[in-house]
């Protein structure tokens, strides 16, 4: 139980395009999804909280028009990073909480690596 | 606040020795803390987690970890290394039971196991 899954799992693209990444919760309803964005050879930053039916709360420093989060139901968060620069290339998480209450465990995706050109 | 320091970036054992990985911990309230694995271009594992009951952990594959309150630490262990142990390893800190809500990571620390 408790899987996470993102689509894709690699990405590459033009510089100017914008990516859309995906994370579902397959096996459980997640209110609350996470973002974390994760350079190489270093350790995760949270990019923003995702809930279900409202606007995500994005961390100090990231963009919100840059990437947008889109928590359209309870088993789906979308990335969207728009207008990808090289500068955007990385490993992009994603973890769903497993309940409504601050005390459930977060879940983890597989990642997915970008790569602007 | 909180923070988490691993105070190594790397560590390399033999197989079928003891692994220590360490970990101390800054936070204003009484926290959970975790330890995450990830393996090359995987996402984060959880091998174990603290939150206010026992204070050694027991966690999958044989991990286990000890929570030090007096000495803000929270190392994780296992007793005799695997090849397939080699990964990244991130302590976690949160300020809440289970940590359902922001996670702190630490700078992880890369486990190497040689034959």
């Amino acid at each position: 139980g408790a899987v996470v899954s993102q689509h894709p799992s690699r990405v590459i693209c033009k510089s100017g395009t914008s990516v859309k990444i995906e994370c579902r919760s397959l096996d459980f309803q997640a209110t609350t999804m996470f973002w974390y964005r994760q350079f190489p050879k270093k350790s995760l930053m949270l990019m923003a909280t995702s809930n279900e039916g409202s606007k995500a709360t994005y961390e100090q420093g990231v963009e919100k028009d840059k990437f947008l989060i889109n928590h359209a139901s309870l088993t789906l968060s979308t990335l969207t990073v728009t207008s990808a620069h090289p500068e955007d290339s990385s490993f992009y998480i994603c973890s769903a909480r497993g309940g409504e209450s601050f005390t459930d465990t977060q879940y983890f995706g597989p990642g997915t690596r970008l790569t602007v050109l | 606040a909180q923070s988490v320091t691993q105070l190594d970036s790397h560590v390399s054992v033999s197989e079928g020795t003891p692994v220590l990985l360490r970990c101390n911990y800054s936070s204003s309230y009484s926290p959970s803390l975790f330890w995450y694995v990830q393996h090359p271009n995987k996402g984060l594992q959880l091998l174990l987690k603290y939150t206010s009951a026992a204070t050694l952990v027991k966690g999958i594959n044989g991990f286990e970890a000890e929570f030090k309150k007096s000495e803000t630490s929270f190392h994780l262990t296992k007793p005799s290394a695997h090849m397939s142990d080699a990964a990244e390893y991130f302590c976690v800190v949160s300020p809440f039971t289970g940590g359902g809500n922001k996670l702190t990571f630490g700078t992880g620390t890369q486990l190497k196991v040689e034959l």
